[in-house]
């Protein structure tokens, strides 16, 4: 099984800021990868796939980059509804969800 | 619009089984391809696995092998997942999702609501 490592595990930040979550895969994805961000009691939404790709409809402060086995997530000028958990997952061989990351407020 | 609506919280015994359903609508059924993820209480997303509903096949994830039966009726347009010899450690919310379009099974961008299921004696 491929596994999937994010770190940092929780992130605080403030308002403005320019957040970035790396995920790292234990053997290339090549660019198989997707973002979701989650908020309590609701289900994942997807954000970025293919690494890279934005879903439609979601904000362009969002951003994805890598291939391989190390990608990273960025958001720009933090928003107050971007507080929440973020998952990278891997789909280049099944599938595997990271350990997740939480965005708190600083 | 596209939309997948579970059925509700379950509560078993260790050792039972439950079998959740995942009913769809707003698109042609057999088509997209329906991912099984769940997350345990506080914990991170774990995928269970997906289904073709063109033609039935599976794929699981290991740590579930000879546990989980994933099926579909295309009858009702709907999914489900059934897990056996439940273990507390089943205990989480079950989603069922749905890829963001075409050739996109896995980019789940269309999910259920979930369904608890607790496992407690």
């Amino acid at each position: 099984d491929i596994q999937m490592t994010q770190s940092p595990s929780t992130l605080s930040a403030s308002v403005g800021d320019r957040v970035t979550i790396t995920c790292r895969a234990s053997q290339s994805v090549n660019d198989w990868l997707a973002w979701y961000q989650q908020k309590p009691g609701k289900a994942p939404k997807l954000l970025i796939y293919q690494a890279s790709n934005l879903e439609s409809g979601v904000p362009s402060r969002f951003s994805g980059s890598g291939s391989g086995t190390e990608f990273t997530l960025t958001i720009n000028r933090l928003q107050t509804d971007d507080f929440a958990t973020y998952y990278c997952q891997q789909y280049n061989s099944f599938s595997t969800f990271g350990g997740g990351t939480k965005v708190e407020i600083k | 619009q596209v939309l997948l609506v579970q059925s509700g919280g379950e509560v078993r015994k260790p050792g039972a089984s439950v079998k959740v359903s995942c009913k769809t609508s707003g698109f042609a059924f057999n088509i997209f391809g329906i991912t099984w993820v769940r997350q345990a209480p506080g914990q991170g997303l774990e995928w269970l696995g997906w289904i073709s509903t063109y033609n039935g096949n599976t794929k699981y994830a290991q740590k579930l092998q000879g546990r989980v039966t994933m099926t579909t009726d295309t009858s009702t347009n709907t999914a489900y997942m059934e897990l056996r010899n439940l273990r507390s450690d089943d205990t989480a919310v079950y989603y069922c999702a749905r890829g963001r379009g075409n050739y996109a099974d896995y980019e789940l961008g269309y999910w259920g609501q979930g369904s608890l299921v607790t496992v407690s004696s």
